[in-house]
Order: structure tokens, then sequence, then C-alpha cells
């Protein structure tokens, strides 16, 4: 079972640089996420996608876009990338039923230089 | 301001005894929690989970216990194993105010179980 995957797994910009992480899921589940993951600040949600062709932003949205470009597949692109972004992202979706679990990837590294 | 905290960065048990890992949120909307378990270099994985209608949820070695006065929840592990030790992450969500699309997670406590 693939459940959630995204790519890339790691990566290394320069500041000014763009980038997009792509996100698929094939659990037919309506709802996507992405989160950010920094040492003792836990995961932060940046943007979601409730359903396909809705985003809203989260916690921490400044310095990213999103595309829900269809039900299994939710990307999340970096215009120019800063230092501050340098962090493990994660993609998520959620089963609307057996309580509002959410179901991670595995991570993108991204380093900012 | 952190809505879940989860207070301890880290704790360290012995195999075969209890973990008990706590969390505490502030937001009175919160009416589901969940537990997640996450290893290096992998994503986080689902554990438990418990509604605010009920004060404990069991599966298996994990318990989850919610004090909705205290605004506390905690996880216990019985018996503990080596292979429980990564980060557990706290999550809660407000369902009832519309706002199940969107979990609030605490910073996280690395567990270390000992042989």
């Amino acid at each position: 079972n693939a459940g959630v995957t995204q790519t890339p797994k790691f990566q290394v910009l320069k500041t000014g640089q763009s980038m997009t992480l792509q996100c698929a899921q094939d659990m037919n589940h309506n709802s996507m996420y992405w989160y950010r993951q920094d040492p003792g600040m836990g995961l932060r949600l940046i943007y979601y996608s409730a359903s396909e062709g809705t985003t809203d932003k989260g916690e921490v949205p400044n310095g990213y876009n999103v595309s829900r470009l269809n039900k299994r597949e939710f990307s999340l692109r970096l215009e120019s990338a800063a230092p501050s972004q340098t962090s493990v992202y994660f993609c998520a979706s959620r089963d609307r039923g057996a309580g509002n679990t959410i179901y991670f990837g595995e991570g993108s590294w991204l380093t900012v230089v | 301001d952190q809505q879940v905290k989860q207070n301890s960065p880290s704790l360290s048990v012995q195999e075969g005894r209890i973990s008990i890992l706590n969390c505490d949120y502030t937001n009175s909307m919160f009416d589901y929690f969940l537990w997640y378990k996450k290893y290096p270099a992998e994503g986080p994985t689902f554990l438990i989970s418990i509604s605010s209608i009920k004060d404990k949820n069991e599966d298996g070695r994990f318990t989850v216990f919610l004090n909705k006065s205290a605004k506390h929840l905690s996880l216990h592990i019985v018996p503990s194993q080596p292979g429980d030790s990564a980060v557990y992450f706290c999550a809660a969500s407000a369902t009832a105010a519309g706002g199940g699309n969107k979990l609030t997670f605490g910073t996280g406590t690395q567990l270390k179980v000992e042989l």
C-alpha cells in the first residue's frame, strides 16, 4: 500500500530559488495537508485542502503556495526560498471516517542555504 | 500561543515498566484527541485516539486517559518495549466547532525504553 507519497525526499536550495514539493495519496481521501516540523516546534500546519478545488491557510502559510491538482495530488510551492524555510515537510491526508485520523507521508528534508 | 503542550521533551523508562506521556491543552473547543508516534526519518503514524465523550480508550498496550476538567490527557504504555522508543506527539481538533479538518500538534516527547 503506497498511502501518502511525497517527493523529493531530500533537497538543497539556494536562497531565492523556487521549488515544488509533490504529494499524492491513493486512499481516496478528501482532505490533504502540508505540515512542517522544526526542532522544539512540533508539527505546524502550513496549508490544507478540505476537498478538491479548495485550499485554506494553516498556522504558518507565509512564503508558501499550494495547488490541489485533483483529488489525489496536493503540491506545495516555495516561490523564493529563505533559510527560515529549512525544515522537514510532511504531506498528509485525512480519512473522514474512523475519527478524523490523518495519515502522513514519509517527509521531505529541505535545506535552504 | 501553544494550544497543545507537551512539557516533557524526553522520558526514559526501563523495559517492562509503564511509560506515561502527558499532554495539556488550552482550547476548550477541542473535542477529539490523538496520539502519533514518529520514528527518525519517517512520517508520524497514528497510534490511538479519544473523543471528549469518553475518559478512557484502550488498544492493547496503549491506553489514553482524558481529564476534561483539567484539560489534560495522558498516554500509558504497559509494558514498555524497546521498539516503543520514538517521539510521541499529542494532537487535538475541534470537530464540533467545524475544525475537524485541522489538527493542532504538541511539540513531542522523545521516549527511550532502555533494556
